[in-house]
């Protein structure tokens, strides 16, 4: 079975805080994804990257970065959080293709104070 | 246009009841076509892969009408656990290993 594990299930942080989010996945995928979700919004792609050290924007990575240092592990970093990043955090990862599945984590609630 | 559009629902329906969801894309060049499931407070999965034949996996039948650029989701014979958000999701262009997330239709099913 494919796992996608998240470093948190609940986070509280406060204006200014530097929040690191991690994502391990099992499965020797080449693609990770960090992605938000909002009432209302839907699923919105942060960063994608599809090997070691190598990354690219989504539609929203404003206020986001990520590093890729080992295949298996994706982290997403606020430098200074803002509290319209409270949000529900979810990674996911898949193997190199178009036409393959996604493999989310359980995800990530962060709140900023 | 949005790229990915979906009716919000909420759906409310009997079990037993058949039930259809509706999407439609922006971008004509997308060539992969999924349907997720998403329960209260968990994790998006796959449902479904959607292919140009159209297919079925027991109660559930997924078409593509890429003339139209439109897909749908029909669920017969809904049972309570069929209960949650079905996201329609499609590639970018140009074989795009991101996918584009439509918002979701809640169904949910009484007994």
């Amino acid at each position: 079975d494919v796992k996608v594990t998240q470093s948190s299930r609940y986070l509280v942080k406060r204006t200014g805080e530097k929040v690191f989010l991690e994502c391990v996945q099992d499965m020797d995928h080449e693609n990770m994804f960090w992605y938000r979700q909002d009432p209302g919004l839907g699923l919105r792609l942060i960063y994608f990257s599809y090997d070691v050290k190598m990354k690219e924007k989504g539609d929203i990575p404003e206020g986001y970065s990520v590093s890729r240092e080992k295949k298996e592990r994706f982290s997403l970093i606020l430098e200074s959080a803002s509290t319209n990043q409270t949000s529900m955090y979810l990674c996911a990862s898949s193997l190199l293709g178009a036409v393959n599945e996604q493999f989310f984590g359980p995800g990530t609630r962060l709140t900023v104070l | 246009r949005k790229e990915v559009e979906q009716d919000p629902g909420p759906f409310n329906v009997p079990e037993g009841a058949t039930v259809a969801f509706n999407c439609t894309y922006s971008n004509s060049a997308s060539q992969s076509f999924f349907w997720y499931r998403q329960d209260c407070r968990k994790e998006p999965k796959l449902l479904m892969s959607v292919y140009s034949s159209g297919n079925e996996d027991g109660r559930f039948t997924a078409q593509l009408n890429r003339a139209s650029q439109y897909i749908s989701l029909l669920i017969r014979d809904s049972k309570l656990s069929d209960s949650a958000t079905y996201l329609c999701v499609v590639n970018g262009a140009g074989g795009s290993e991101k996918l584009v997330f439509g918002k979701g239709t809640k169904l949910t099913v009484n007994p």
